[in-house]
């Protein structure tokens, strides 16, 4: 399954709100997982089933979406946001991730 | 608290072998599913094998199949990964990874979200 993430980059400035595309090639249904890694550390789970928050993330972070396309929207950005966001399906093997979109300081 | 500490990365001439080792500690590592996932850095993220909690079943990504195999060892409270066959492609950052809950259907190879990752470790394969 062919994971297409956009835009590959969004600028945007600190209190703005974001709003991140994730497309699959075929119907994942729900088993969509979106992580957030920034410089220097590894990924971490955010959103699974496609819109469930896990536990301990803000409650700025909010996933959408069913089958092939899907949304991340993250409101009123704060400095600990801005990095790169990756889609992920887990509805059949292989595992794939999507490219990315790096979320960045304008 | 749940850990994941990777090692035995290093700098190994292409056709070389290395063997990952991932301490998973906070968790009873025995009922967990576990991931290796790569990352050439500055890239994305690859995923590179998983192995169910009884290890019936390993699931390994085409570009690996044949050169790495994953295998556990509960007991040592251990995950690894043997690399064969190096190529400099394989150049990237080694996570362990954790499954988000513990999942388990008889006969079934089952999926489940990444749910905590390692700090990963560094593979570099250069002449």
């Amino acid at each position: 399954i062919i994971m297409t993430q956009s835009p590959a980059t969004l600028s945007m400035s600190p209190g703005e709100s974001a709003t991140l595309s994730c497309r699959t090639s075929q119907s994942v249904y729900n088993k969509l997982a979106w992580y957030q890694q920034t410089p220097g550390r590894p990924p971490r789970l955010l959103i699974y089933g496609g819109t469930t928050t896990d536990t301990g993330v803000p409650a700025r972070f909010g996933g959408r979406g069913f089958g092939t396309e899907f949304t991340l929207t993250i409101n009123s950005l704060q400095s600990e946001d801005f990095g790169v966001y990756y889609c992920q399906q887990y509805y059949s093997w292989p595992l794939t991730f999507g490219g990315g979109t790096k979320v960045e300081i304008k | 608290e749940v850990q994941l500490v990777e090692s035995g990365g290093g700098l190994v001439r292409p056709g070389g072998s290395l063997r990952l080792s991932c301490a998973a500690s906070g968790f009873s590592l025995s009922s967990y599913q576990m991931n290796w996932v790569r990352q050439v850095p500055g890239e994305g993220l690859e995923w590179v094998s998983s192995i169910s909690r009884d290890s019936t079943f390993i699931k390994y990504a085409d570009s690996v199949k044949g050169r790495f195999t994953t295998s556990r060892d509960d007991a040592k409270n251990s995950l690894y990964l043997q690399i064969d066959g190096l190529r400099v492609e394989d150049t990237a950052v080694y996570y362990c990874a954790r499954d988000r809950y513990p999942h388990y259907v008889p006969g079934v190879a089952s999926v489940a979200e990444i749910g905590f990752w390692g700090q990963g470790v560094m593979v570099s394969v250069s002449s």
